[in-house]
C-alpha cells in the first residue's frame, strides 16, 4: 500500500471554478510535505512546502493545508485557469537523515476546460 | 539563473546495453537526487548525492548506480538494461539535503526507451 494516497485520481473542472485535491499519508514521522505540479512530459515544479508544524501555506492561487493529527493535506486551487491542467503530486520528506528520499503520491490529474 | 539541466532528453537503447544519464544542478546546489517515473509505479526515489557521497539509496537493484563530481554534476548509470527500465528519469537539486525544508528543483528529465 502506497504511503501517500491522493484523491481524486482525476478531475475535470470548468475554467474559473475552484477545486480541492486531497492527500492522505502514513509516512511518520516526517519532516515536511510538499505539493508539486507536473505538466505532461516536463519535470515537477514546486508549489508549496510545509513543515509538520505548519497548517497552511499559499502560493498565489494555490493554498495547501496540513492536518498532522489526521495525516491529511489538501491543495486548493482558486479561480482555475486552462494552464492549471496538469498532474498534482503530494510528496512527503522523511525526518532528518532521510535527505531527499522523497515519498511521492500517486498524483491527481486535473483538466480545466472552457 | 539556469535550472537543472539533464542530458540527453531522449534516448533509445536495446535490452542488455547500458546507459549513462547526466545532470547539472543549479549553480551552488550541492545535493543531487535521482528519481524514476513510470506510468505504473509513479515517481520513485533512486539515490541522492551530497558533496560527492551517496547519502541515501532507494529500493532499486545494483544495476542502477550513480556518482557525483566535485563540481556537483552527477551521472547515473543503468547496466544490463531491461524493458522495464523504460521510464522518465528525473534529476533534482537543492542547496542542502531535503529534510531541511529547502526547495527541490527538478530537471525536465531524460526519456529512456528500452527495446
Amino acid at each position: 500500500k502506497n504511503q501517500v494516497e491522493q484523491s481524486p485520481q482525476s478531475l475535470i473542472i470548468l475554467e474559473g471554478k475552484n477545486c480541492t485535491l486531497q492527500c492522505n499519508y502514513t509516512v511518520s514521522p516526517f519532516s515536511n510535505l510538499r505539493w508539486y505540479k507536473q505538466d505532461t512530459g516536463r519535470g515537477p515544479v514546486s508549489l508549496t512546502i510545509m513543515t509538520f508544524s505548519e497548517n497552511t501555506k499559499s502560493n498565489g492561487r494555490y493554498t495547501a493545508t496540513l492536518d498532522a493529527d489526521t495525516k491529511q493535506s489538501s491543495l486548493h486551487i482558486t479561480a482555475s485557469q486552462l494552464s492549471d491542467s496538469a498532474s498534482y503530486i503530494c510528496v512527503v520528506s522523511p525526518v532528518t537523515g532521510g535527505g531527499n528520499k522523497l515519498t511521492f503520491g500517486t498524483g491527481t490529474q486535473l483538466k480545466v476546460e472552457l | 539563473k539556469a535550472g537543472v539541466t539533464q542530458t540527453p532528453r531522449y534516448l533509445i537503447k536495446t535490452r542488455g546495453q547500458q546507459v549513462t544519464l547526466s545532470c547539472s544542478p543549479i549553480s551552488g546546489h550541492r545535493s543531487v537526487s535521482w528519481y524514476q517515473q513510470t506510468p505504473g509505479q509513479g515517481l520513485q526515489f533512486l539515490f541522492e548525492y551530497f558533496s560527492e557521497t551517496q547519502r541515501n539509496k532507494g529500493n532499486f537493484p545494483g544495476r542502477f548506480s550513480g556518482r557525483q563530481f566535485s563540481n556537483s554534476r552527477s551521472e547515473m548509470n543503468v547496466s544490463t538494461l531491461e524493458l522495464g527500465d523504460s521510464a522518465l528519469y528525473l534529476c533534482a537539486s537543492s542547496l542542502r539535503q531535503g529534510d531541511s525544508g529547502n526547495t527541490i528543483y527538478f530537471g525536465e528529465g531524460s526519456w529512456l526507451t528500452v527495446v
